[in-house]
């Protein structure tokens, strides 16, 4: 089974920008992962945030965007806010199978 | 606006079934192109994919839990259901079940099982 990997932990200040990036094992990931991004926060069940790359749901906000960056998925916060401190999720699709990263934890400081 | 809520024992014998259930309400599992799956989180942990029932009845699970999930589904009960058996203490986490379509948007404000004699 394929293992997907995240950075375990990243920092930034308010108004920042930060990259998230979601690297797969057996190689470069592509559209055909159809990576999707979620966020968690303590005790809360995760919330969709990205799908198919570069798709947004109804709720996600603006300042997300993700992407295909260097052979990995990418999510970029720009302008981050406090509340976007959280843990954030990737899920990648190997034909029937999904898996996902360790997830980041995202702080605010 | 389509919900979802799991059921089942908090609390698991090791050797034993853990099996739970989820309730969707909004929408049908019988209709449409949807995944319906399950998830879960060990305590303080990541996300770990199970597997899913396909609107059509197909299964497919995370080949590291394979050997010992069920995924089925009551239609008459909206409901789908996850049976993990042979349970260890390894198993203790919160399940979550959700929604898929490309993306797993609609998701069960998860089940703590414990897994304990």
């Amino acid at each position: 089974q394929a293992v997907v990997t995240q950075e375990p932990s990243l920092t930034v200040s308010p108004g920042g920008t930060v990259t998230l990036t979601c690297a797969s094992s057996t190689g470069a990931v592509t559209s055909g992962h159809y990576p999707n991004w979620f966020q968690q926060k303590p005790g809360q069940a995760p919330r969709a945030l990205i799908y198919s790359t570069t798709n947004k749901q109804s709720w996600t906000p603006a300042r997300f965007s993700g992407s295909l960056l260097g052979g990995k998925a990418a999510l970029t916060l720009s302008g981050v806010q406090p509340e976007d401190e959280a843990d954030y999720y990737c899920l990648l699709y190997y034909g029937d199978a999904r898996v996902f990263g360790g997830g980041t934890r995202l702080t605010v400081l | 606006q389509v919900q979802l809520q799991e059921s089942g024992p908090g609390l698991v014998k090791p050797s034993q079934t853990l099996s739970l259930t989820c309730t969707v309400s909004g929408d049908s599992i019988s209709s449409g192109d949807y995944h319906w799956s399950w998830i879960r989180q060990h305590p303080g942990k990541g996300l770990e994919w199970i597997g899913y029932i396909y609107y059509s009845g197909s299964t497919y699970y995370n080949p590291s839990l394979k050997s010992r999930v069920t995924i089925s589904a009551d239609r008459s009960k909206n409901q789908f259901s996850l049976n993990l058996s042979s349970v260890t203490v390894a198993d203790t986490a919160v399940y979550y079940c959700a929604r898929e379509w490309l993306i797993l948007d609609y998701w069960g404000q998860g089940a703590l099982v414990t897994v304990s004699s």
